[in-house]
Formats: C-alpha cells, sequence, structure tokens
C-alpha cells in the first residue's frame, strides 16, 4: 500500500538557519507532491505545489524539491523565523480517473524555530 | 471573502451518542472533502462531494458514518453511535472547479470531536 514518511521527530533550530524537512513516499508515483502548514487548531494551509517534470520550486523563502527516482522531496525554509514553527505536512497526489484531487498526506514534521 | 467554515469547533459526546458537525465551503466551490486527524497523524480522506453527488465514500470507518451535501453547498458529517475511536478532529475542504487537474485544497479549522 501506498506510504508516505516524514521525519518524525520534531525539528528544532535556531532563527535565520535553514530548516530542511523530509518527505518519502513508497509504493506509489505521484504526479506531483503538495506541502502544506497547520498551527495548532486550525487546518492545514496549502503553500507549494511540485510536479513531477520539476525539479525544484521556489516561493519567497521556501523551496520544493521533488526527486522521482528517490522518491523524495524536500521542503526547506531559508532564513527562518520562529513564525514558522507549525506542522508541515506532505501530500503526493495522482488525481484518479474521476479526476478529483483526493489527498494523502504524511504524518507531518513539527518545526520549531528558536530565537 | 469568508474562507471554509466548521461548527460546532468543540464537541463533547457521550460514547452512543449520535453528532452532526457541519461544513461550509467556500461559495461556488464545487468540490467538498471530509477528512479525519487523529492526534500526532496527517488528514486522512474520508469521502468527496462534487456538487450535491458523493463520488466517493471509499474512506468512511463504518456504516456509522455518513455524509451528505443535498443543494452542493452545506456538507453535513454524521457519526451515529460514536465510540472512543471516534475522536478525532474533523477537517472539511473544498475547492474550486473539481475537475481533473492539480487544484488546491481550503481547509476548515476542523471540529474537534472528543467521545467520552
Amino acid at each position: 500500500s501506498q506510504k508516505i514518511e516524514q521525519n518524525s521527530e520534531a525539528l528544532n533550530i535556531q532563527e535565520g538557519k535553514t530548516a530542511t524537512l523530509t518527505c518519502n513516499y513508497t509504493n506509489y508515483s505521484p504526479a506531483y507532491l503538495q506541502w502544506y502548514r497547520q498551527d495548532p487548531g486550525r487546518g492545514p494551509v496549502f503553500l507549494l505545489l511540485i510536479r513531477e517534470n520539476e525539479k525544484e520550486k521556489r516561493k519567497e523563502r521556501l523551496k520544493v524539491t521533488f526527486d522521482t527516482t528517490l522518491k523524495q522531496s524536500l521542503f526547506h525554509i531559508t532564513a527562518s523565523q520562529p513564525a514558522d514553527s507549525a506542522t508541515y505536512l506532505c501530500a503526493p497526489a495522482s488525481p484518479p480517473s474521476g479526476g478529483y484531487n483526493k489527498l494523502i498526506f504524511g504524518a507531518g514534521t513539527r518545526l520549531a524555530v528558536h530565537p | 471573502g469568508a474562507g471554509v467554515s466548521q461548527s460546532p469547533r468543540y464537541k463533547v459526546a457521550k460514547r452512543g451518542q449520535d453528532v452532526a458537525l457541519r461544513c461550509d465551503p467556500i461559495s461556488g466551490h464545487v468540490s467538498l472533502f471530509w477528512y479525519q486527524q487523529a492526534l500526532g497523524q496527517g488528514p486522512e480522506f474520508l469521502t468527496y462531494f462534487q456538487n450535491e453527488a458523493q463520488l466517493d465514500k471509499s474512506g468512511l470507518p463504518s456504516d456509522r458514518f455518513f455524509a451528505e451535501r443535498p443543494e452542493g453547498s452545506v456538507s453535513t458529517l454524521k457519526i451515529q453511535r460514536t465510540q472512543q475511536e471516534d475522536s478525532a478532529v474533523y477537517l472539511c475542504a473544498s475547492t474550486l472547479t473539481g475537475l481533473a487537474g492539480i487544484e488546491t485544497q481550503y481547509f476548515g479549522p476542523g471540529t474537534r470531536l472528543l467521545v467520552l
């Protein structure tokens, strides 16, 4: 069955450093992968989407890579700030024949950025 | 404009009680999803609506779970005879068109259900 693995341990980093979060998947060939941010008591918020034919995608301080050979996506936050502290969820996806976008999420990695 | 809203935000139920959770999607959004999120886990798909049609209910854990969207806008997730294992956050998400392809899902804040 499809399996998505994210760092189970919380990631603690110092403000200003780069945070790198990992998403590995098995038994799956997604056409694209989405990253979401979730704060306590809130629903996930979309951050970035990367397609299988894209190696890298950037948005402000965020960068996502997608290696279909390694079956892995890396999510980077540069110049991290305490406000970046949250849980980050990855969701590889391939629209089924019906066409709708049913997301399968990893368990998420909790990031804590310390001043 | 307003995002996805859900009510109630918190619900405490006694085991065996029926509960109804409401989702108001973004106005005009065709597709609506329900997810269940256990503590420390990612959201897990429950069911999908395109307008009023329930096209996928493969994620509903048992026949105690029932969802509807009768007029293609507001949706209700009903859980009958609640059990302790039903305790979780129930998230609703909507997307604009529901057509094949890639769309961002807009999530509501969730309803936290605790079954005692």
